[in-house]
């Protein structure tokens, strides 16, 4: 089956500056990468998603970047804000599995003011 | 639109008794919804694959007369989780996705805590 591996496990950042969270995935099948935010106490929100034929997608701050070849991703967070402290989970997926997806392990980002 | 409403979002109960939690599609209509369990600085766990008028499928590992799961209609799924004990609290998550959607849109989550 997919297995995703996520680095780092916790990152800590200055306000303002960027932040990169990267992910490897196995299954070449796999053609649909979800990045998931989640806040202490609440369920992951979507906020950002790539499609295999696409290498990078942005919206405002934030972006991802996919590269088919080595199977990996990664999200990438400029001019970083408190509000942006929060556990990202990033997921692989496939049609063939109904695009449930299969999560890493979570980072935990830190923006001290 | 694609939201996911769970309820409880917090939950005390004794040692013994037994949980419901629900989730309900709001503005959609899934005929499959999942189940996660996360621990404390944790991934989620998927548990069970809720099947909307059938049996659900549960992952290896989850006991299916501890976690019942029902999906009687398709907007709403619950877990019951039976006879509770301390090891069962935890963070419990379902998703769902619409069918025009190809992400999983979660529920807020129920904080489940048993004494």
């Amino acid at each position: 089956g997919e297995n995703v591996e996520q680095h780092p496990s916790t990152l800590s950042v200055q306000e303002g500056d960027s932040a990169v969270i990267k992910c490897t995935y196995s299954d070449s099948a796999s053609n649909y990468f979800p990045w998931y935010k989640q806040e202490l106490g609440k369920g992951p929100q979507l906020i950002i998603d790539i499609r295999s034929n696409v290498g990078e997608k942005k919206d405002q701050r934030i972006a991802v970047t996919l590269n088919k070849t080595a199977k990996h991703f990664s999200l990438h967070i400029t001019e970083t804000q408190p509000e942006d402290s929060a556990v990202y989970f990033c997921a692989a997926s496939k049609a063939g599995g109904s695009y449930i997806p299969t999560f890493g392990r979570g980072t935990s980002l830190i923006v001290h003011p | 639109g694609a939201v996911v409403s769970q309820h409880p979002s917090r939950v005390i109960c004794k040692s013994g008794t037994s949980v419901k939690i629900e989730c309900r599609s709001l503005d959609f209509q899934a005929t499959t919804m999942f189940w996660y369990r996360q621990f404390p600085k944790k991934s989620l766990m998927l548990m069970a694959t809720s099947n909307e008028g059938s049996k659900a499928t549960y992952e290896q590992g989850v006991e299916k007369d501890k976690f019942l799961i029902n999906h009687a209609s398709l907007t709403l799924s619950t877990l019951t989780v039976t006879s509770a004990h301390p090891e069962d609290s935890s963070f419990y998550i379902c998703s769902a996705r619409h069918n025009q959607a190809t992400g999983y849109t979660f529920g807020s989550g129920t904080r489940l805590t048993v004494v």
